[in-house]
């Protein structure tokens, strides 16, 4: 069974920063490309940032682009977003993503990111 | 950037309606498209993807057409446990975009 698990969520001031991961278990976690989904408080569903499977391709949001960072390590299953500069309008759930053939079939759970002083 | 405009944005339906929400793109996508069906404090649910093709598992009274920049979800008979948010997400280029979401209510 395709599992994916967030963690590194969390309340932080703005600017601060915060790293997120996602560990991927039940399939073969370095053939698949990976993402970051986020949903603010009420509001619809936002692509944050894309990875390729081997890290070749990196993709982000303009909202993000020099703030957030992707990474993956396909020796642990994980991959991770650094989150700097952090901003009230960065609040939201943000879920970890498998894509397969760029489409997104499966979703974590999500964890919270709170800014606000 | 391809945007992706969702019709409409709200509806009221009762069980057993044949519900249509229709997701635009700005520029042609080919079959890059996905629906997802998202219920209050849930994750989104892949229902449809390559604009056609029904996820494994989910019931057929759900479809999807479409191609090139007009797409539709169809619910042929809208049941209890299909109301719900549903999003269109287009994954032919970067910035991947969604559509802003139409809720399905309860008439």
């Amino acid at each position: 069974e395709v599992q994916l698990v967030e963690s590194g969520g969390g309340l932080v001031k703005p600017g601060g920063s915060l790293r997120l991961s996602c560990v991927g278990s039940g399939f073969v976690f370095s053939s698949y490309s990976m993402n970051w989904v986020r949903q603010a408080p009420g509001k619809g569903l936002e692509w944050v940032s894309s990875i390729s499977s081997s890290s070749t391709y990196i993709f982000y949001a303009d909202s993000v682009k020099g703030r957030f960072t992707i990474s993956r390590d396909n020796a642990k299953n994980l991959q991770y977003l650094q989150m700097n500069s952090l901003r009230a309008e960065d609040t939201a759930v943000y879920y970890c993503v498998r894509g397969t053939d760029g489409d997104y079939d499966y979703w974590g759970q999500g964890t919270l990111v709170t800014v606000s002083s | 950037d391809i945007q992706m405009t969702q019709s409409p944005s709200v509806m009221s339906a009762s069980v057993g309606d044949r519900v249509t929400i229709t997701c635009r793109a700005s520029q042609g996508i080919s079959n890059y498209l996905a629906w997802f069906q998202q219920k209050p404090g849930k994750v989104p649910k892949r229902l449809i993807y390559a604009a056609s093709s029904l996820q494994s598992g989910v019931p057929s009274r759900f479809s999807g057409s479409g191609s090139g920049t007009e797409f539709t979800l169809t619910i042929s008979s809208l049941q209890p446990e299909d109301f719900a948010t549903y999003y269109c997400l287009q994954h032919n280029s970067y910035p991947r975009t969604f559509g802003q979401g139409t809720k399905v209510e309860i008439k």
